[in-house]
C-alpha cells in the first residue's frame, strides 16, 4: 500500500460546512494526488503536489483547496461542501511523477447532505 | 472534457474466455498508459502498464496493445477466472502532468 492512509475514511456533512481529508504517507515520496471517482467518470484528478508547498491544479479543482506543509502529508479541504462533491475521494502517490505507477489510498467516502 | 475513452463499460464473459478492453485518447503526447483493477470496495491497483516505446507487453494471462498512430490501447486477458471479476480503468498521461482516465469497464466472469 505504499504507506498510505487517508482519514476519515467514512465522512457526512451539511452543505456549505467546510471539510478537510487528510492523506498521509510514511516513504516521502514527492509527488502526491488527491483524486474523486464518480460513477461513470472513472477518477478525476482534483489537486497534486510535487514537494513541499508545491502544489498545482487538475482537472476539477473548482471548489477545492490543497495544502502540504510537510512531505508527509497532503491536505484536500472543500470551503464549502456541496452537494456535488459527495464522492469518493482517493489519495495517490507516485515514485517518478505522473508518468509512472500510482499507489492509491483507501479512500474516503464523503457524502454532502 | 473526456480524453480517454472506455468500452465496453460493462462486459460479461463465461470462465476461461477471453475479455478484451479498448480505450482511445486524445493527446498525440500521452507516453503511458497503465491499467489498473479495482474490486468492490477496494483501491485501484495497477495490473499492467506499457510506454510509448512499445506496442505490446505481456504478463501472465494479461497483455496490452499500443497503436500510437490510432491513439488507442487494448487490455487482453486470457483464460479468464472468477477472481479476474473487477472493475478496469485505463489511463494515459495528458499535458505532462496529468493522467486521465476511462470511465471504467465492469468485467464479470461467470463461473
Amino acid at each position: 500500500d505504499a504507506g498510505i492512509t487517508q482519514s476519515p475514511r467514512h465522512k457526512v456533512t451539511e452543505t456549505g460546512t467546510p471539510v478537510t481529508l487528510r492523506c498521509h504517507q510514511t516513504e516521502n515520496h514527492r509527488y502526491m494526488y488527491w483524486y474523486r471517482q464518480d460513477p461513470g467518470h472513472g477518477l478525476r484528478l482534483i489537486h497534486y503536489s510535487y514537494g513541499v508547498k508545491d502544489t498545482d491544479k487538475g482537472e476539477v479543482s473548482d471548489g477545492y483547496s490543497v495544502s502540504r506543509s510537510k512531505t508527509e502529508d497532503f491536505l484536500l479541504t472543500l470551503e464549502s461542501a456541496t452537494s456535488s462533491q459527495t464522492s469518493v475521494y482517493f489519495c495517490a502517490i507516485t515514485k517518478g511523477g505522473v508518468g509512472t505507477e500510482a499507489f492509491f489510498g483507501q479512500g474516503t467516502r464523503l457524502t454532502v447532505v | 472534457g473526456e480524453n480517454v475513452e472506455q468500452h465496453p463499460s460493462t462486459l460479461s464473459v463465461q470462465e476461461g474466455d477471453s475479455a478484451v478492453i479498448k480505450c482511445t485518447y486524445s493527446d498525440s503526447a500521452s507516453n503511458y498508459f497503465p491499467w489498473y483493477k479495482q474490486e468492490l470496495g477496494k483501491r485501484p491497483q495497477l495490473i499492467i502498464d506499457i510506454r510509448s516505446n512499445v506496442g505490446e507487453k505481456k504478463d501472465q494471462r494479461i497483455a496490452v496493445t499500443l497503436n500510437k498512430t490510432a491513439k488507442h490501447f487494448s487490455l487482453h486477458i486470457t483464460e479468464t477466472q472468477p477472481e479476474d471479476s473487477a472493475v478496469y480503468f485505463c489511463a494515459a498521461t495528458y499535458n505532462n502532468n496529468d493522467m486521465r482516465f476511462g470511465a471504467g469497464t465492469r468485467l464479470t466472469v461467470k463461473p
